[in-house]
């Protein structure tokens, strides 16, 4: 089956201080990945996706970046983080019928 | 501007009543729209898919309507549960492109 996971769940960083998110899927090859960034009331903002290994595609200018070193792994990181890099980050796979999402990292920069 | 407009922005309604959310859109050509609940701090979790050709699907209490002439959906809640409290989104996908367009959602409260 089809199964993608996120870690860490929660996390509190002081500024300045790096970030690495980690996303893998299972039970497919050669996913569409997406990391998005949700804001109370503001919905999903898409970061990144990469539609393969080595490949990425960032869609606004930010504190972060991302990596897919692996078919089914997809890295958001930050060298730096900022007071406005706290949120709710979500990976997510599309799959052929649906959109599968990961559980979701709570990040607080304080 | 945003391609997914979903209205009420919040809902309450007391449990046991029924309840419709709204989702309009402007996604062209359009492939496929999917309606998931997100429950605070979770990934959001599927509830339907349709495509252009589908009208309607149910799952469970939950039956989504889709009218691609207008470009209108609504997800309509049967019954509510307390369990239903969560922020329901609205998600189209265009035929081309790896793009996925998102409502900001509807954040429905259900009471006792």
């Amino acid at each position: 089956s089809q199964t993608i996971h996120q870690w860490p769940a929660t996390l509190v960083q002081p500024v300045g201080s790096p970030l690495s998110l980690e996303c893998t899927v299972e039970g497919t090859s050669n996913p569409n990945l997406y990391w998005y960034r949700q804001a109370a009331g503001r919905g999903l903002q898409l970061l990144f996706y990469s539609v393969g290994i080595g490949q990425i595609s960032s869609e606004v200018p930010q504190n972060l970046s991302a990596s897919r070193p692996q078919d089914r792994q997809f890295i958001l990181s930050s060298k730096k983080l900022l007071l406005s890099d706290s949120g709710f980050y979500l990976c997510a796979w599309k799959g052929r019928n649906t959109i599968y999402f990961g559980e979701g990292s709570w990040l607080t920069v304080v | 501007k945003n391609q997914v407009e979903q209205s009420p922005q919040s809902l309450i309604i007391l449990e046991g009543k029924n309840c419709t959310l709204q989702c309009n859109y402007t996604v062209s050509p359009f492939s496929n729209l999917r309606w998931y609940k997100q429950d605070t701090g979770r990934g959001p979790v599927s509830l339907t898919i349709m495509t252009f050709s589908e009208n309607t699907k149910s799952n469970g209490r939950y039956t989504a309507t889709l009218d691609a002439d207008t470009k209108q959906s609504s997800l309509h809640i049967t019954a509510s549960q307390l369990s239903d409290s969560a922020s329901y989104i609205c998600v189209v996908s265009p035929q081309t492109g790896y793009a996925l367009n998102f409502g900001k959602g509807t954040s429905l409260l259900v009471t006792p």
